[in-house]
């Protein structure tokens, strides 16, 4: 299958500071990538939607100018949470589309983000 | 609201028995169903898809769809204690792209 590489798999952060998380495709172009979070025990629920060349679509609830998204190539997406606070920390994880026929999707390995 | 349902479990079973995963899904429309596993701290991997009614076997799992009925079903046999995991129901969502997961079943399987 496809391969989507996730940076930072950890990342611990004091409060108010903001923390990038990188998603790229590394064998294949995406031009669309999700962003989800996963809180302790509870299932993915997605974020926002990320377009190359275009602004992310962001689920309802989800904050759009705490949670930049930017798709500038269509092998990168980068996540940056802004003015993180402890309740942000989760388990972010990216995915791309493997076929848009079918849905199916590739997962990066996640961001564990810790906020102080 | 889309929803997709699964038993949190624990569902426990020995080592060498079958595993039967259960998920129903409210959107009548969806066409694409998916079983995730993941392992703690880890992020998620595709174990099968299915997208007609009936059965599909791929070695040790076999997913059953019933689409009348709402209904996707995942199938472990010879259960090793290495299949020990949470399982995730993932469903197409007609209103976006994205996937909507169900909350997930954990699986404990016993040597």
């Amino acid at each position: 299958g496809a391969v989507v590489s996730q940076h930072p798999s950890r990342v611990i952060c004091k409060s108010g500071t903001s923390v990038k998380i990188e998603c790229r495709s590394l064998d294949f172009q995406a031009t669309t990538m999700f962003w989800y979070r996963q809180f302790p025990k509870q299932s993915l629920m997605l974020m926002a939607t990320s377009n190359e060349g275009s602004k992310a679509t962001y689920e309802q609830g989800v904050e759009k100018d705490k949670f930049l998204i930017n798709h500038a190539s269509l092998t990168l997406s980068t996540l940056t949470v802004t003015s993180a606070h402890p309740e942000d920390s989760s388990f972010y994880i990216c995915s791309a589309e493997g076929d848009r026929n079918t849905g199916e999707l590739f997962f990066g390995e996640g961001s564990r983000l810790t906020v102080l | 609201q889309k929803e997709v349902e699964q038993n949190s479990g624990p569902l426990s079973v020995p080592e060498g028995a079958i595993a039967s995963l259960n998920c129903t899904y409210s959107d009548r429309v969806s066409q694409s169903f998916f079983w995730y596993r993941q392992y703690s701290g880890k992020s998620p991997e595709l174990i099968m898809s299915i997208y007609s009614n009936g059965d599909k076997e791929d070695g040790r799992f076999t997913a059953q769809l019933n689409k009348a009925s709402q209904y996707v079903s995942l199938l472990i046999r010879d259960s090793q204690p290495s299949d020990s995991a949470t399982y995730l129901c993932a469903v197409t969502d007609t209103g976006r792209r994205a996937l909507t997961f169900g909350s997930g079943t954990r699986l404990q399987v016993q040597p």
